[in-house]
């Protein structure tokens, strides 16, 4: 299956734990991204690597670091985890239309859950 | 930065009925509008998108239209099913100089659910 997947589905941990989420593109896609999805579904970016370099960095903690060993492959780690850290975390990738368009495709996310 | 508006936030229609949902945008380099639709516990889906020199596009039963001046594009659903009850996302972007990526601002989301 050609896809963005993600490992875990399901993560659940307490307060003050270090935690790590995974994701893959098997599409051939250069860019990869993060997204928050908290409990009222908003949406919100949080990094984006173009070919394992940084591209996007909005106002996120610095407890969360992404890393990119590839152009397939976008981690993030989680350090000192806060109960506000409780969300969706979706990874998703982008295919370059030409002229400067892009179409992104989500991942199926990551549920955490802090306690 | 950019900030996207999307109304209303909750849609009841009658199967069979069209659904609009409504957004603005506030960045007037944003030249890409994605919407997507989100079914309870799976990803974002990209269902359409129109670009900044387009004002309207179709595919099947769904519609978007896009008024620049107004900084205001609508997605427009015809005779609805049960299966578009979903949450759906509009989204604007620009592509950041040619960096690469592309910076994504949602709406809040419109939760849609078609009575049968």
């Amino acid at each position: 299956d050609t896809a963005v997947s993600q490992t875990p589905k399901y993560l659940v941990t307490q307060m003050g734990n270090d935690k790590s989420i995974k994701c893959e593109q098997n599409l051939g896609h250069d860019t990869m991204y993060w997204y928050k999805q908290d409990s009222k579904k908003f949406l919100k970016i949080m990094f984006s690597y173009n070919n394992k370099e940084l591209i996007i960095n909005e106002t996120v903690p610095n407890r969360f670091s992404p890393k990119s060993p590839d152009k397939a492959h976008l981690n993030l780690h989680i350090n000192s985890l806060e109960l506000g850290d409780s969300a969706v975390y979706f990874c998703a990738s982008s295919r370059a239309l030409g002229q400067g368009y892009y179409e992104q495709y989500f991942g199926p996310g990551t549920r955490l859950t802090v306690t | 930065g950019e900030n996207v508006e999307q109304h209303p936030s909750t849609l009841s229609v009658q199967e069979g009925d069209s659904a609009v949902i409504k957004c603005t945008y506030s960045d007037s380099a944003s030249n890409y509008f994605p919407w997507y639709k989100q079914e309870l516990g799976k990803r974002p889906q990209l269902i359409i998108d129109i670009r900044s020199n387009v004002g309207e596009k179709k595919d099947q039963r769904i519609a978007v239209t896009l008024n620049k001046t107004a900084k205001h594009f609508s997605l427009h659903i015809t005779e609805t099913q049960p299966e578009d009850s979903a949450v759906y996302f509009c989204a604007a972007s620009n592509p950041l100089g040619g960096q690469g990526a592309q910076k994504l601002v949602f709406g809040q989301g419109t939760r849609l659910t078609i009575n049968p």
